[in-house]
């Protein structure tokens, strides 16, 4: 089964503070996803990166960046917290297309971030 | 207009009964369509793919209408399990784009 873990299930952070959200996948999958979930707002893509060193912007980049120095781990980073970053922060992996002719995507567990 | 509607819900039903739900997606060019299913406070897991020429998976049948641009959900006997927030997801170019999810609450 593929595994997708994250550092935290639940976080607590004051504004401005700098915030790093973890991800692993053990299921080497070259690309990985960050996205946020908000009541009526569904899924949002934050970043999503296709191998090492490699990012690309979602839908809603501002005020986030990510690394991906590992295939296996790809880290959200909040340069200084909003309370408007208050959510739900779910990362994912998958297969390119290259690999499969449907790259679904497979979910971490998620990690609740509040901002004060 | 959004890249992938669908709507919000709630729909209860009984047990037993069936439900149906459709998610329609704004992008003739998409290739891959998924449902997914989240419960309350987890992380969304895959339900199942959709196929061209649907698919079904026990009391969970789904379907791709190509010309109308939706895909449907069918699912029969409904179980209080069954209870959840289904999101259909449809592959752009890059990136799976998912809908804000239908809610389904199965009542005894």
């Amino acid at each position: 089964d593929v595994k997708v873990t994250q550092s935290s299930r639940y976080l607590v952070k004051r504004t401005g503070e700098k915030v790093f959200l973890e991800c692993v996948q053990d299921m080497d999958h070259e690309n990985m996803f960050w996205y946020r979930q908000d009541p009526g707002l569904g899924l949002r893509l934050i970043y999503f990166s296709y191998d090492v060193k490699m990012k690309e912007k979602g839908d809603i980049p501002e005020g986030y960046s990510v690394s991906r120095e590992k295939k296996e781990r790809f880290s959200l980073i909040l340069e200084s917290a909003s309370t408007n970053q208050t959510s739900m922060y779910l990362c994912a992996s998958s297969l390119p297309p290259r690999r499969t002719n449907y790259n679904e995507q497979f979910f971490g567990p998620g990690t609740r971030l509040t901002v004060l | 207009r959004k890249e992938v509607e669908q709507d919000p819900g709630p729909f209860n039903v009984p047990e037993g009964a069936t439900v149906a739900f459709n998610c329609t997606y704004s992008n003739s060019a998409s290739q891959s369509f998924f449902w997914y299913r989240q419960d309350c406070r987890k992380e969304p897991k895959l339900l199942m793919s959709v196929y061209s020429s649907g698919n079904e998976d026990g009391r969970f049948t789904a379907q791709l209408n190509r010309a109308s641009q939706y895909i449907s959900l069918l699912i029969r006997d409904s179980k209080l399990s069954d209870s959840a927030t289904y999101l259909c997801a449809v592959k752009g170019f890059q990136k799976l784009v998912f809908g804000t999810g239908t809610r389904l609450l199965v009542s005894p």
